[in-house]
């Protein structure tokens, strides 16, 4: 049964960075894209980023290219987030989730995901 | 991008009662590459159908997708209490994968 668990959310002040972390079990890890999403109260679900099967294509939301970056490790199926010059609008609640396929160009549907982590940027 | 547009935003049924949602795109999904949510507080969302009519595994048969083009309806055909929750609907025919704002379906 697939399981994906997100780890690194916090607090964090304005311009700060943060890495966020997705372990994941219950599926062969290195056949599958994965996508981080994230849901603000006032904006609701938003995709931010996606990274390929074996970590060839990345691709990214305008709201969050250059300052996010996607990266994963097959060895430890793990999937990670990147924060950098952290804004307001970042906060938000992130999720990790398991494309169906291997995450080609910007990948499909949202097959499973994880329970999320909070980010909350503020001074 | 796709912009999707949820409606109603509301509906307020009650159990045993039909439900349909509705999601409109800005553009055509071509191949129908569309996929309906369901979150309940405090949780993460729930894959329930994809392309458009393709249910998930496990989701019951109560639940079915239609539409093509622009318009997309998800069905609940007897709402039952775990049922009462909110659905957002998803395209992936374009790039970036969009959502739609939501439909909250509220126990009448």
């Amino acid at each position: 049964q697939v399981h994906l668990v997100e780890s690194g959310g916090g607090v964090v002040q304005p311009g700060r960075s943060l890495r966020l972390s997705c372990a994941a079990s219950g599926f062969t890890f290195t056949n599958y894209g994965m996508h981080w999403v994230r849901q603000t109260p006032g904006k609701g679900l938003e995709w931010v980023a996606i990274i390929s099967y074996d970590g060839s294509n990345k691709y990214y939301a305008a709201s969050v290219k250059g300052r996010f970056t996607i990266s994963r490790d097959n060895s430890k199926n793990t999937v990670d987030l990147q924060i950098d010059s952290l804004r307001a609008e970042d906060t938000a609640v992130y999720y990790c989730a398991k494309d169906p396929g291997s995450g080609g160009w910007y990948g499909k549907y949202f097959h499973h995901w994880g329970q999320g982590t909070l980010v909350t940027v503020s001074s | 991008e796709i912009v999707l547009t949820q409606s109603p935003g509301t509906l307020s049924l009650s159990p045993g009662e039909r439900a349909t949602l509705s999601c409109r795109a800005s553009q055509s999904v071509s191949s129908s590459y569309l996929a309906w949510y369901q979150q309940k507080p405090g949780q993460a969302p729930r894959l329930l159908i994809y392309d458009a009519f393709s249910r998930a595994t496990g989701i019951p048969d109560r639940f079915s997708g239609s539409g093509s083009g622009t318009v997309f309806t998800l069905a609940i055909s007897r709402l039952e209490p775990e049922d009462f929750a909110v659905y957002y609907c998803q395209q992936y025919a374009d790039s970036p994968p969009t959502f739609g704002g939501g439909t909250k379906v509220e126990i009448k």
